[in-house]
């Protein structure tokens, strides 16, 4: 059974600093990844999304990697904002039917002006 | 274009007590879904739809029924409430299953307190 760890699950950082978000999983036949921003009190709205034979994907200041043979994917954010603070989701959707998701407990960053 | 919608925001029931919770997409999505967020374990699924006409059940079905009779709407009904079903209830939809670049969108949220 698929298993999506997010190590920590809050971190605190003051602006300007660029960070790491961690994902892990146990089981490396995974059909895409995918890592979400949730505000409180919000939905969820998809940042990047990974297809398995990618390695990575860029948007903005941020970068996100898969490594499916160690079973990780990181989340690195440039320049950390305020506005960047929020709760962040990685999600793996195991195979083509159904496009079901399994999520980590996700990571609450809080960046300080 | 409004996405995904869900409703109600805020609901209280009581214990034994039965409701539906909304959503309804307008993309034209194949794909719906039902998840609930708990403090601590992240999202889980609880019933999912390729299409209308088509449910199956996900990681915790258990205490609740979903009907697709059409494209646009995806209903969760609670049975018979438990306090155990308080939580953060949200609604996702894609585009179409078996391609592995579509991104899924999710509703805000329906938040549900049983007492």
């Amino acid at each position: 059974k698929q298993e999506v760890t997010q190590i920590p699950a809050a971190l605190s950082v003051p602006e300007g600093e660029n960070l790491v978000l961690n994902c892990s999983f146990t089981d490396s036949a995974i059909y895409n990844l995918q890592w979400f921003r949730q505000d409180p009190g919000k939905g969820l709205t998809s940042l990047l999304l990974i297809q398995s034979s990618q390695r990575e994907q860029t948007s903005g200041r941020l970068n996100a990697s898969l490594d499916k043979s160690s079973g990780r994917s990181t989340l690195y954010i440039a320049a950390s904002q305020p506005g960047d603070s929020a709760t962040y989701l990685c999600a793996i959707r195991g195979d083509n039917q159904g496009g079901k998701l399994i999520f980590g407990q996700g990571t609450e960053l809080s960046v300080k002006p | 274009n409004a996405g995904v919608t869900q409703t109600p925001k805020f609901q209280v029931l009581k214990t034994g007590q039965s409701m539906t919770l909304q959503c309804a997409q307008d993309m034209n999505h194949e794909y719906m879904s039902w998840y609930r967020q708990d403090p601590g374990m992240g999202l889980r699924l609880i019933h999912y739809s390729v299409g209308a006409g088509i449910t199956d059940q996900g990681e915790v079905p258990n205490g609740y029924n979903v009907s697709r009779s059409t494209t646009e709407d995806f209903p969760l009904r609670l049975l018979s409430a438990a306090p155990s079903q308080t939580s953060v209830y949200f609604c996702a939809s894609s585009i179409q299953t078996g391609i592995s670049g579509n991104t899924i969108y999710f509703g805000e949220g329906s938040w549900l307190t049983v007492v």
